[in-house]
Parts: structure tokens; C-alpha cells; sequence
């Protein structure tokens, strides 16, 4: 199993310009989130999705768009992206039951200039 | 929306020595999770221990152990043993079922010295 993958790595955005961040788990889990973590502030989520079709507002969603047509599949949608979203970006995911571990991605780093 | 809080910062320990790390949360919930998450450099979030809060009796992994107060909304992280390894940034987070909604700490930078 490759867990959670998330491409890319990193990237560099000028202001205004859009792209998506895209997330796949290969464990037929559930729930799948975003979550942006910026220094100091730890992680906040930014849209969760608890199955294929079904997705809903995290702490801090402005700017941000999700789908979730698949179960392995949710990418993050980033419309107009301006300097205040540069931060790094997790993806994670989760079985059902809730004691069941949250597992996540190894991360995008994203600048916006 | 639920509320956790790690205040310290920064912390540093001696190899082989014990150190504990704070985590308070707010919550009117009676049903909830509570989880420790390390992050060392590589940027990889790992799962460290997790506590059911309908559960009193604490949880144990190895040299990591909590002391979970629920009436004063605690859940302290405490490291026997402490190994280099153990240097990383660790965060505190609160679940509340059936949702997949995870409120994190600000995190504590964790220092093992040689």
C-alpha cells in the first residue's frame, strides 16, 4: 500500500493564478481532510470529506474549493491563489470508527509570490 | 469550534531523562478523542498515542504514556527514556465523533540533548 500520496511536493505560485493539489489514498478509507499548517499555528483544517459525494467546510475554507467523486481521490482546489495561502498542505485520511488512526501525506509545500 | 492549547513553546530534555509536555483543550462534548502527533524534520505526521475520553484509565505506548484529567480538560504527554529520535515538533489534537473534524495545538518543539 503507498498510504496517502500527495503531489506536488512543492510549488511556486505568482498571485492569481489557480491550480489544484492532488490527494490519493489507496486504503478504501472513509474520511479524507485537507489541512494547511503555518508556523506557530499548528494545523487547521480546511475541508474534510466523510465519503465519494459528500464534503463540508473545515476552519478555515476561504479560497479553497473540494470534490470528492471517488473514495481514493480528494484534490484541493486552490481558485485565485494569493500570498496569505502560501503554507504547507496535508492531506489525510481515515477508516471508519472513530478511534481508527488518521494516516497523512508527506505534504505540498506552496509559495505564492 | 473546539479550542487546543499547548503552552510551551519550546522544550529541551537530556537523553535518558523523562520530560512531559502540556495540552489543555476546551470542550462541552462528554464523547470526544484526544491523539499526541509527532512531526521530526522530515515533515511526516506520526501517531504517537491516542486516549478515548469515555475511557479513565490512561494510555500507555511504550516510553510514551498520558495523564488524562478529564474533569480539568488535560491530556498531558509524558516521554520516559528519552531518545534523540524523539526530537521533533509534537502536536496535541481533539476529535469529536462521528465527524472526521481534528482541532490541533500550536505544537511544542521537543529537544533531546546528547
Amino acid at each position: 500500500n503507498a498510504g496517502v500520496t500527495q503531489t506536488p511536493k512543492f510549488q511556486v505560485l505568482k498571485t492569481g493564478q489557480s491550480m489544484t493539489l492532488q490527494c490519493a489514498q489507496d486504503m478504501n478509507h472513509e474520511y479524507m481532510s485537507w489541512y494547511r499548517q503555518d508556523p506557530g499555528m499548528g494545523l487547521r483544517l480546511i475541508h474534510y470529506s466523510v465519503g465519494a459525494g459528500i464534503t463540508d467546510q473545515g476552519e478555515v475554507p476561504n479560497g479553497y474549493n473540494v470534490s470528492r467523486s471517488t473514495t481514493e481521490d480528494f484534490p484541493l482546489r486552490l481558485l485565485s491563489a494569493a500570498p496569505s495561502q502560501t503554507s504547507v498542505y496535508f492531506c489525510a485520511s481515515r477508516g471508519g470508527g472513530s478511534y481508527n488512526e488518521q494516516f497523512f501525506g508527506p505534504g505540498t509545500r506552496l509559495t505564492v509570490l | 469550534a473546539q479550542t487546543v492549547t499547548q503552552s510551551q513553546p519550546e522544550m529541551s530534555v537530556q537523553e535518558a531523562e523523562t520530560v512531559t509536555l502540556s495540552c489543555t483543550y476546551d470542550t462541552s462534548e462528554n464523547n470526544y478523542y484526544l491523539f499526541w502527533y509527532k512531526q521530526p524534520p522530515s515533515r511526516q505526521m506520526i501517531l504517537v498515542i491516542r486516549q478515548e475520553a469515555y475511557k479513565q484509565q490512561n494510555a500507555t505506548e511504550n516510553r510514551f504514556s498520558v495523564n488524562f484529567q478529564k474533569a480539568a480538560k488535560s491530556f498531558s504527554l509524558k516521554i520516559s527514556d528519552s531518545q534523540l529520535g524523539d526530537t521533533a515538533m509534537y502536536f496535541c489534537a481533539f476529535m469529536k465523533p462521528p465527524g472526521n473534524q481534528f482541532y490541533f495545538g500550536t505544537g511544542t518543539s521537543l529537544t533531546v540533548i546528547p
